[in-house]
């Protein structure tokens, strides 16, 4: 059993473009994490997805991010309009279910806006 | 909100040594709490997770614990070694997402 495949591992954008960046969950996880890590802070949740729903986008910036977690295939965030204060490492995690369940972390997806 | 915070910052200890880190959070309605483990550059390997109805896990030489009363969970690692050296990070788990505090970087001094 695969773990959390994100790709791209590495990703350079020039500003102003978009950027696309995936997640796999898990076989048997339905339920999808989005996390924002900036240089020397802590990882910021961003949102939380089940299939073909979003669940909690609080932690999602109102403008150019979106996410979507469609019947087939894996979860998408994009980020359009890119900017320097972009530049992050986004992680995604996937977990069977919710309340008592353990997540599981891709190994990111690094993002340099040039 | 929930807010999570783990002391020290930053630890550096001779190999050998047990060490312990820590993890406060301000909202005891957690589902459970997670540490996790981060190399330069690298994703999260979870390392223990602790239910909100469980006390302690135990894992080779590391050990959690959780008191969801007084929110706080502990990471014991013993007999350090030099290939410890990460940064380790807890996460409380509140159902719609993980609040992670910013870690502990931890030095294993061969």
């Amino acid at each position: 059993n695969a773990g959390v495949m994100q790709n791209p591992r590495h990703l350079v954008r020039r500003r102003g473009q978009e950027a696309r960046l995936r997640c796999s969950p898990m076989k048997g996880h339905s339920h999808v994490y989005w996390y924002r890590q900036l240089p020397e802070e802590g990882l910021k949740f961003m949102v939380y997805l089940q299939k073909e729903n979003i669940i909690d986008e609080s932690g999602m910036p109102k403008e150019r991010f979106s996410a979507e977690f469609p019947k087939e295939g894996p979860s998408i965030l994009r980020i359009q309009q890119v900017v320097r204060g972009d530049s992050a490492a986004y992680f995604c995690a996937s977990s069977p279910g919710t309340g008592e369940t353990e997540a599981f972390f891709g190994q990111g997806t690094r993002l340099t806006v040039v | 909100k929930q807010e999570v915070t783990q002391i020290p910052a930053a630890l550096s200890v001779p190999e050998g040594e047990n060490l312990v880190l820590n993890c406060s959070f301000t909202d005891s309605a957690i589902y459970n709490l997670q540490w996790f483990r981060q190399d330069p550059g690298k994703g999260l390997t979870s390392l223990l997770l602790i239910q909100s109805s469980q006390r302690e896990q135990t894992s080779g030489r590391l050990n959690a614990s959780l008191d969801k009363s007084s929110g706080r969970s502990t990471l014991y690692i013993a007999a350090s070694q030099p290939g410890d050296s990460a940064t380790y990070l807890c996460a409380v788990n509140t159902g719609n997402q993980f609040y992670f505090g910013t870690g502990t970087s931890l030095t294993v001094i061969p």
